[in-house]
């Protein structure tokens, strides 16, 4: 009864590859988010969706590509991986209007 | 823009002793304030939260009040437990349902037995 998972939890691929990263959430969500979390512990906001439709890019490289196929899942798809990429990635979900975020377990993208 | 600005530590203590870790915020407006906590290999779990001035958030023993007058929301616990050893991250959202989440930059806790 997983609220909101992530796949894969560990992802290793070399530079220049494309890599997709999956999020559902079941908690009857309108509102999912991809984070970035840096070495240094750092959280930012990447993209935000509403009800399949983007609200938030904090000025992501459009090598980002967020995919909301419906309001349970937000995928991100990485084109041409480069080593600064390297992190780990949180998805979450809330209502709509901001309410409380609920994080997936993140995914630790290692670009080698 | 809106920041939040927390201690980063590292901070070690012994078990039993007291904690506060400060944070403090720049928004307009009333924003909703949170904790969050990440335990060693985990995600983020809700610690508490407030969304009003002088609301007092409170879990696990941990509190923290909104304090619209000194833009602070710290956290306190009297006694830490080896088991609170984790990243705590102070954040905020805007004022009008924002649907972002504007983080410090987190404060590593050791707690030695």
């Amino acid at each position: 009864d997983t609220a909101v998972s992530q796949t894969p939890k560990y992802l290793v691929t070399q530079m220049g590859n494309d890599k997709s990263i999956k999020c559902e959430q079941n908690l009857g969500h309108d509102t999912m988010y991809w984070y970035k979390q840096d070495s240094k512990k750092f959280l930012k906001i990447m993209f935000s969706y509403n009800n399949k439709e983007l609200i938030i890019n904090e000025t992501v490289p459009n090598r980002f590509s967020p995919k909301s196929p419906d309001k349970a899942h937000l995928n991100l798809h990485i084109n041409s991986l480069e080593l600064g990429d390297s992190a780990v990635y949180f998805c979450a979900s809330s209502q709509v209007g901001g309410g409380t975020q609920y994080f997936g377990p993140g995914t630790r993208l290692t670009v080698l | 823009g809106d920041s939040v600005t927390q201690m980063e530590g590292p901070v070690t203590l012994s078990e039993e002793a007291c904690l506060t870790i400060n944070c403090t915020y720049t928004a307009t407006g009333y924003p909703s304030l949170f904790w969050y906590v990440q335990y060693p290999g985990e995600g983020l779990q809700l610690l508490l939260k407030a969304t009003k001035a002088d609301d007092k958030g409170s879990n696990k023993g941990f509190e923290a009040t909104y304090r619209k007058e000194t833009t602070s929301f710290h956290l306190e616990k009297g006694s830490v437990q080896v088991s609170d050893s984790a990243v705590y991250f102070c954040a905020l959202t805007p004022q009008g349902g924002s649907e972002k989440l504007v983080f410090g930059k987190g404060m590593k806790l050791t707690v030695n037995p």
